[in-house]
């Protein structure tokens, strides 16, 4: 079956730090890849999406790549702020249903 | 702005009540999910439907039924209610594959 395995966490940064949330997926054929971030007490937002090989989502400064030859969808931003403290999940979506496979979240702090 | 409502932020029940968990969207999307998310557990698949009337069960359906009478609206259902069951519930829609927009959670204590 899809799986996705991300970084454990909890990952903690000093403001304006580099940022990477390792993702990697297991799935037959091309699926679509995203990321979402949860801040604290509410539900998830949408991130960033790739639809297809060497795609690049990017969104408020967060970029991730589709590598389909390493099977990843790694998350980057080149400088974090304190307001980028939240939980990261990495998804994946086979079919039109929508039904999305979730990792099991990585949870970042960015201190001042 | 594209919404996801959930009719409650946070419910306290008592066990063996019937608990009905309502979301609506505005996006017109097929698609519908609920969740539950628990610390150390992630985000796990209660029910999700396609279409109106259709459902099929995710990964954790025992004790968990879902209408979908109209295309907008899809309502979780705890038949009776256990303390097993406090959790915080997510409601989300799509629009086929793409991403999931998601409601801002119901946080259901039962006593």
């Amino acid at each position: 079956g899809n799986s996705v395995t991300q970084m454990e966490g909890p990952v903690t940064l000093s403001e304006e730090a580099f940022l990477t949330i390792n993702c990697t997926y297991t799935a037959t054929g091309y699926p679509s890849l995203f990321w979402y971030v949860q801040y604290p007490g509410e539900g998830l937002q949408l991130l960033l999406k790739a639809t297809k090989a060497d795609d690049k989502g990017s969104n408020k400064g967060f970029e991730a790549t589709y590598r389909k030859e390493t099977t990843s969808f790694h998350l980057e931003k080149g400088s974090v702020q304190v307001s980028d403290s939240a939980v990261y999940f990495c998804a994946l979506v086979k079919t039109n249903a929508g039904k999305s496979t979730f990792g099991d979240g990585t949870t970042l702090t960015v201190k001042p | 702005d594209v919404k996801v409502t959930q009719s409650s932020r946070y419910l306290v029940k008592r066990t063996g009540e019937k608990v009905f968990l309502e979301c609506v969207q505005d996006m017109d999307h097929e698609n519908m999910f609920w969740y539950r998310q628990d610390p150390g557990l992630g985000l796990r698949l209660i029910y999700f439907s396609y279409d109106v009337k259709m459902k099929e069960k995710g990964d954790i359906p025992e004790g968990y039924s879902v209408s979908r009478e109209k295309k907008e609206r899809f309502s979780l259902i705890l038949e009776s209610a256990s303390t097993n069951q406090t959790s915080m519930y997510l409601c989300a829609s799509s629009f086929l594959a793409d991403g999931q927009f998601f409601g801002p959670g119901t946080r259901l204590t039962v006593l």
